[in-house]
């Protein structure tokens, strides 16, 4: 059974770069049919698409978070990660990992996240 | 930027059906996808491509499509079926983008 796991710091000062990881057991991050995103969710808030990678480290981000955000893949510890910079209290959040079930050609784009991580809070403040 | 939206809040008594919908301009062109989450717990995918439901998930749980609106239809409601649920698409007009709509809180009276 394909499981998901965030980790890293609980609290980030305004300004600085958010990093977290996650890890992914129960199949491995190369498989060809699969993506794997980022997803936050502010406290009390709706959900929010980051950013999602293939294996092969192609990326697709919120046009939103773009200029902002860096996600990366390491195949070899079966774990891919996010780092969004320049963070402020905006960006408090929960954040979760998945993995994104997606297709994008020519013709269309589909995708949905499936499984979640557990998520992880992720606070702003200095 | 490309929206969905949802009711805030649906309520409904056990055993009754609940409706919950989703708008869009780009439905009638892409899929939508609904999730399931619970106070201080991860989303779970109820159904996928508008209609289809993952394994595991009860067949009350139920998704159509019709223009720009989608459906998530919960048939004889129960008391744990009480929880936020978001749907999902894409937006295809530029760069890919997944979008969720704002949520809506089942409360099963």
């Amino acid at each position: 059974q394909l499981q998901l796991q965030e980790s890293g710091p609980g609290l980030v000062k305004p300004s600085e770069t958010l990093s977290l990881t996650c890890t992914v057991s129960g199949g491995s991050i190369s498989s060809s049919s699969y993506y794997w995103g980022w997803i936050r969710q502010p406290p009390g808030k709706g959900l929010e698409w980051i950013g999602s990678i293939y294996y092969s480290g192609s990326t697709y981000y919120n046009p939103s978070l773009k200029s902002r955000v860096t996600i990366s893949v390491d195949t070899s510890k079966n774990q891919f990660s996010l780092k969004l910079s320049s963070v402020t209290a905006a960006d408090t959040a929960v954040y979760y990992c998945a993995r994104h079930i997606a297709r994008v050609d020519t013709a269309m784009v589909i995708g949905w996240f499936d499984p979640w991580g557990q998520g992880t809070l992720v606070t702003v403040s200095s | 930027s490309y929206e969905l939206t949802q009711p805030p809040s649906v309520s409904v008594s056990p055993g009754q059906t609940a409706r919950i919908t989703c708008s869009g301009d780009a439905l009638p062109k892409q899929y939508a996808y609904w999730y399931q989450q619970k106070p201080g717990q991860a989303p779970v995918l109820v159904i996928y491509k508008d209609s289809e439901r993952p394994s595991g998930i009860p067949e009350r749980f139920s998704g159509s499509s019709s223009g720009t609106t989608v459906t998530l239809t919960i048939s004889g409601v129960q008391a744990e079926d009480e929880a936020d649920y978001y749907c999902q698409s894409a937006d295809s007009s530029g760069t890919p983008n997944w979008v969720f709509g704002g949520g809506t809180k089942l409360t099963v009276l």
